[in-house]
């Protein structure tokens, strides 16, 4: 069963802690993405990845910076985590060159807290 | 940018009740209209999709349809189970930008 892997369903940090989200895909996808979903806000875009060392920023990309080293695995990271980024994140992948219309497939998502 | 606007935020069914939820998209260019469904304690999963050279795509007891003119699409369940409870997502992707809605949390009371 293909699938979307985030390494943590639930994660404390404290306020200023360096934080490290993984995602690891095993569709050969060249696209992945993270979202933080917020209650009332659905899902925004943080960043997102059409290949391998490459990366772009979405709607929010404060705060957060990217890693894809490899193909299949995107990390998403806090440089020092606040309260405001307390939310539940989201990876996802899809598969196709660049730009193009596809569905996305979700991993189960991090439900971080910072206090 | 791209703006897509959800309705109902909650709904709320009689078990074997239609369902049908409302998403309007303010990009004309957008051309590729997905639907996911969100569970308890998982991630959004793909139920349905829809391209803009189509009006309405059907499979079992959910259907899609889209206007492209009115620049809204929807989302009909028919004969609806308590196992449709979720949170679902519509979006609107043009060249591979996709944007969501604010999720609709459709309740089905058994």
């Amino acid at each position: 069963d293909v699938k979307v892997t985030q390494s943590s369903r639930y994660l404390v940090k404290r306020t200023g802690e360096k934080v490290f989200l993984e995602c690891v895909q095993d569709m050969d996808h060249e696209n992945m993405f993270w979202y933080r979903q917020d209650p009332g806000l659905g899902l925004r875009l943080i960043y997102f990845s059409y290949d391998v060392k490459m990366k772009e920023k979405g709607d929010i990309p404060e705060g957060y910076s990217v890693s894809r080293e490899k193909k299949e695995r995107f990390s998403l990271i806090l440089e020092s985590a606040s309260t405001n980024q307390t939310s539940m994140y989201l990876c996802a992948s899809k598969p196709g060159q660049g730009p193009s219309n596809y569905g996305y497939t979700f991993g189960s998502g991090t439900r971080l807290t910072v206090v | 940018g791209e703006n897509v606007e959800q309705h109902p935020s909650t709904l709320s069914v009689q078990e074997g009740d239609s369902a049908v939820i409302k998403c309007t998209y303010s990009d004309s260019a957008s051309n590729y209209f997905p639907w996911y469904k969100q569970e308890l304690g998982k991630g959004p999963q793909l139920i349905i999709d829809i391209r803009s050279n189509v009006g309405e795509k059907k499979d079992q007891r959910i259907a899609v349809t889209l206007n492209k003119t009115a620049k809204h699409f929807s989302l009909h369940i028919t004969e609806t189970q308590p196992e449709d409870s979720a949170v679902y997502f519509c979006a609107a992707s043009r060249m591979g930008d996709m944007r969501f809605g604010a999720g609709t949390r459709l309740t089905v009371k058994p």
